[in-house]
């Protein structure tokens, strides 16, 4: 079983739309959380941090549930900009900084 | 703040050829960074964790005598891939995270290397 589990997409939205996305990961022991973001051929941007009681960030929404491993994010409100790879990012167990990237969730906003 | 540079940003070069792939830490120090390696629609795989001063810890499957690390300063850490071959051609991202900073925190991302062997 892979650490990080994504639903690779791609999700076509339109405009306006909400969309969720959802994450599993494996190690019950991890203790950090992430969404990042990716265009193509590019680096992975922070989009947030998640945290255990849910946290929120202008029209995107995370969430995590520590007790079914599992991570989710929404986006209302969707953006043409928006559109990109999300990578669900946990870190790994008993190796402090040292991170575990999700394949990521492909959108696509279209007019 | 926390600005990480990643040089190059491209390279093409023959099969056989060494390259040096270098990640700078310019406005922060970093006791650790880490770097990954991302194929064509995969997902970012960390390959070592390079630690200043000290040996790098290599991940299962990757060979340490086929990626060189050095983390010579606090604020510089170098990848060589010896003798690249063309299944070396990978987008490699380096990142760092700040002295003192504890693992709740995100880290830092270079901008990548895009390395292509023909």
């Amino acid at each position: 079983r892979k650490e990080v589990e994504q639903d690779p997409g791609p999700f076509n939205v339109p405009e306006g739309a909400t969309v969720a996305f959802n994450c599993t990961y494996s190690n019950s022991a991890s203790q950090s959380f992430f969404w990042y973001r990716q265009d193509c051929r590019k680096e992975p941007k922070l989009l947030m941090s998640v945290y255990s009681s849910g946290n929120e960030d202008g029209r995107f929404t995370a969430q995590l549930n520590r007790a079914s491993q599992y991570i989710s994010l929404l986006i209302r409100d969707s953006k043409l900009s928006d559109s990109a790879t999300y990578l669900c990012v946990v870190n790994k167990a008993n190796s402090g900084y040292a991170l575990n990237f999700g394949k990521g969730t492909s959108l696509l906003v279209t007019p | 703040g926390a600005v990480v540079s990643q040089h190059p940003s491209w390279v093409i070069c023959k099969s056989g050829t060494s390259v040096k792939i270098e990640c700078r830490s310019l406005d922060f120090q970093a006791t650790t960074m880490f770097w990954y390696r991302q194929f064509p629609k995969q997902s970012l795989m960390l390959m070592a964790t390079s630690n200043e001063g000290s040996k790098a810890t290599y991940e299962q499957g990757v060979e340490k005598d086929k990626f060189l690390i050095n983390h010579a300063s606090l604020t510089l850490s170098t990848l060589t891939v010896t003798s690249a071959h063309p299944e070396d051609s990978s987008f490699y991202i380096c990142s760092a995270t700040k002295t003192g900073e504890d693992s709740n925190q995100p880290q830092h991302f270079g901008d990548g290397t895009r390395l292509s062997i023909l």
